[in-house]
């Protein structure tokens, strides 16, 4: 499974747009490109998946450049809300093995 | 309707005592986990059940046995609790096509003392 890095943590301010950027370069070619997000005493929760380019939903985009080494989590106009950890994962959308590893995370904190 | 329920959520209890913890999910998924998350915020795969039957056991302690009954259940059992065993625990399912989306419940603090 492809190892993921991502920052520590990122701080934002209310109505901001949000980038946090995974670096994942030896991702395979049957691997996709999840991101959840977990707030305090909740599980994680899925946000989005992509393989390639980009992928919108009404709650984030994704954008993967043309070679996947790196993707990029947008999160538009953000409030207190969206404080939480983000993940990045990097795997087969199925696997006999069947597994998701969480690497450490982002810890995005946003401000008035 | 929640889709993955877990209980208790929060669950006190001494060393050397045996526990359990209940998860059940209504989505008709194929695939069941269970997850620890440590003090330090890490998540980590403990078990995987594909149909009701094991896939991956992710080196944990024997004293941690999964149970599932049916494929809407994944229940873990935990003997002579150590302290180290004080956690968040996450029971989660997905479908067995879109394993890397998968449905979380709420978690379970188990506090050894």
């Amino acid at each position: 499974l492809a190892k993921t890095t991502q920052p520590i943590s990122m701080d934002s301010y209310e109505g901001q747009e949000v980038n946090i950027t995974c670096s994942h370069n030896n991702i395979a070619t049957n691997d996709y490109i999840t991101w959840y997000q977990q707030f305090p005493s909740q599980g994680p929760r899925f946000i989005i998946q992509g393989y390639k380019t980009k992928v919108t939903n009404e709650v984030a985009s994704l954008f993967i450049p043309a070679d996947r080494k790196s993707s990029t989590l947008s999160l538009p106009r953000v409030s207190l809300s969206d404080t939480a950890v983000y993940y990045c994962l990097v795997g087969p959308t199925y696997s006999s093995a069947s597994k998701i590893i969480f690497g450490s995370g982002t810890r995005l904190s946003i401000r008035p | 309707d929640t889709a993955v329920s877990q209980t208790p959520k929060y669950l006190v209890t001494q060393m050397g005592n045996d526990k359990s913890i209940k998860c059940e999910q209504n989505l008709g998924h194929d695939t069941m986990y269970w997850y620890k998350q440590d003090s330090k915020k890490f998540l980590k795969i403990m078990f995987s059940y594909n149909n009701k039957e094991l896939i991956i056991n992710e080196t944990v302690p024997n004293r941690f046995s999964p149970k599932s009954p049916d494929k809407a259940h994944l229940n873990l059992h935990i003997n002579s609790l150590e302290l180290g065993d004080s956690a968040v625990y996450f029971c989660a399912s997905s479908p067995w096509d879109m394993n890397t989306e998968a449905f979380f419940g709420q978690g379970t603090r188990l506090t050894v003392v």
